[in-house]
């Protein structure tokens, strides 16, 4: 059983579109993120939500809306995609918001590609 | 803002031996936690090892241990008798008391000959 799930796992499109990556957990934790892989491998965080709440929302466009629907869902909307859109985006989750000490279980990753 | 360095891009090492990968941080924190990933070429990111920072013995993980130097903010990985399926980019997290995020290190890409 998949702990962390996105989809899709590859997701081409044009510039212009609006696009959007899902995220399911089944781990039954609290606390969901978003983070950004650019293609020098570099990680960093985009977004952090607690019991469907935002958290963290670090310095990134306002095309980028992550939506929680419940707390096992939290998906990213991209509006208006950019050439610098194109990376590989992390799903994760952790159990709750003891800070850093909550072990964070990645997903596979979407490989999103704007042309 | 904490930082984490890992100054080695690159590594390789023969089957069956050691290597230790290297990974520095900057904090003023005097409580946080240090994650060693692994990411394959599947893209997955996998938890090979945390470490806090109260706890003064090296964490270990089967052939995976950790050599932190807290005053130096140092926190190596070492793998004993690797195999062929260590091979994989390797990050250095480090995780604070602002908020529940990581910081991660540029990454470490190890290649394991036969």
């Amino acid at each position: 059983d998949t702990a962390v799930s996105q989809t899709p796992k590859y997701l081409v499109t044009q510039m212009g579109n609006d696009k959007s990556i899902k995220c399911e957990q089944n781990l039954g934790h609290d606390t969901m993120y978003w983070y950004k892989q650019d293609s020098k491998k570099f990680l960093k965080i985009m977004f952090s939500y607690n019991n469907k709440e935002l958290i963290i929302n670090e310095t990134v466009p306002n095309r980028f809306s992550p939506k929680s629907p419940d707390k096992a869902h939290l998906n990213l909307h991209i509006n208006s995609l950019e050439l610098g859109d194109s990376a590989v985006y992390f799903c994760a989750s952790s159990q709750g918001l003891a800070g850093a000490e909550e072990t964070q279980y990645f997903g596979p990753g979407t490989r999103l590609l704007v042309l | 803002a904490q930082t984490v360095t890992q100054s080695q891009p690159e590594m390789s090492v023969q089957e069956a031996e050691t290597v230790t990968l290297s990974c520095t941080y900057d904090t003023s924190e005097s409580d946080y936690y240090l994650f060693w990933y692994k990411q394959p070429p599947s893209r997955q990111m996998i938890l090979v090892i945390r470490q806090e920072a109260y706890k003064q013995q090296n964490a270990t993980e089967n052939r995976f241990s950790v050599n932190f130097q807290k005053a130096a903010k140092s926190f190596s990985l070492k793998i004993s008798d690797s195999q062929l399926g260590d091979a994989a980019m390797y990050f250095c997290a480090y995780g604070g008391n602002a908020g529940n995020m990581l910081t991660f290190g540029g990454g470490t890409r190890l290649m394991v000959k036969p």
